[in-house]
């Protein structure tokens, strides 16, 4: 069975630091990843996904993600954090297709505070 | 916003009560799916749609009665819930559920409230 796995569940960040939201997957086989953010009272929004090539994806607002295989690894990063990052940010993976429907697998979700 | 529409915005309902969650794409996607979202615990799956047709029921109460008229809408019926069915209740779409590492597109959700 495949799952994910947000180890925390709030990040504090100073406004203009970097920021690292952490998450770690378990699935058979090459996986699929994905990062979602939610903003209050709206639906989760998708940020940017890797599937192969290179580990380093770049997605939407100047984040950033990092595939690595070998600590089953999918954090997500952002050079300079800014307030109107604060949101729940959930990691999401998704096991290779073979036929059918696969589930895609949330984690619960990381709240990021960027403090001004 | 993300194409995804979802009505009403707000419920509240007795357990007695039968309302209906309408969403709609505007995307041209061909899946459609509905998820539980509740406060400390992952997004629950409830029911997957493909080409109007459902290929997920993921062991969901029968009290929820899903309908997929045609690929851009999506019901869920609702009746005799109870107090824990209170939730974020969320529409999402995606291309289809072949293409491999498909995103999915997510509407704004029906905050639902069970008295």
């Amino acid at each position: 069975a495949q799952s994910v796995a947000q180890p925390e569940d709030q990040v504090n960040v100073a406004e203009g630091n970097p920021l690292t939201v952490k998450c770690t997957y378990s699935v058979s086989g090459n996986p699929y990843l994905f990062w979602y953010v939610q903003y209050p009272n709206r639906g989760l929004q998708f940020l940017l996904k890797y599937i192969t090539g290179d580990n380093l994806v770049k997605g939407s607002y100047g984040f950033e993600a990092e595939f690595n295989k070998s600590q089953t690894s999918f954090h997500l990063k952002k050079p300079s954090a800014l307030v109107s990052d604060s949101a729940l940010y959930f990691c999401a993976v998704r096991g290779p297709y073979s036929g059918g429907y696969q589930k895609v697998t949330f984690g619960t979700g990381t709240k990021l505070q960027v403090i001004p | 916003e993300t194409g995804v529409t979802q009505t009403p915005r707000h419920l509240v309902m007795g357990m007695t009560n039968k309302k209906s969650l309408k969403c709609e794409q505007h995307l041209g996607h061909n899946a459609m799916y509905w998820y539980k979202q509740s406060a400390k615990k992952p997004l629950e799956l409830m029911f997957v749609y493909n080409f109007k047709e459902q290929t997920e029921n993921n062991s969901v109460p029968s009290r929820f009665s899903p309908e997929c008229p045609n690929s851009s809408h999506l019901f869920l019926h609702l009746h005799t819930l109870q107090p824990e069915d209170s939730a974020l209740y969320l529409c999402a779409s995606s291309q289809d559920l072949d293409r491999a590492g498909y995103e999915q597109y997510f509407g704004p959700g029906t905050r639902l409230t069970v008295t």
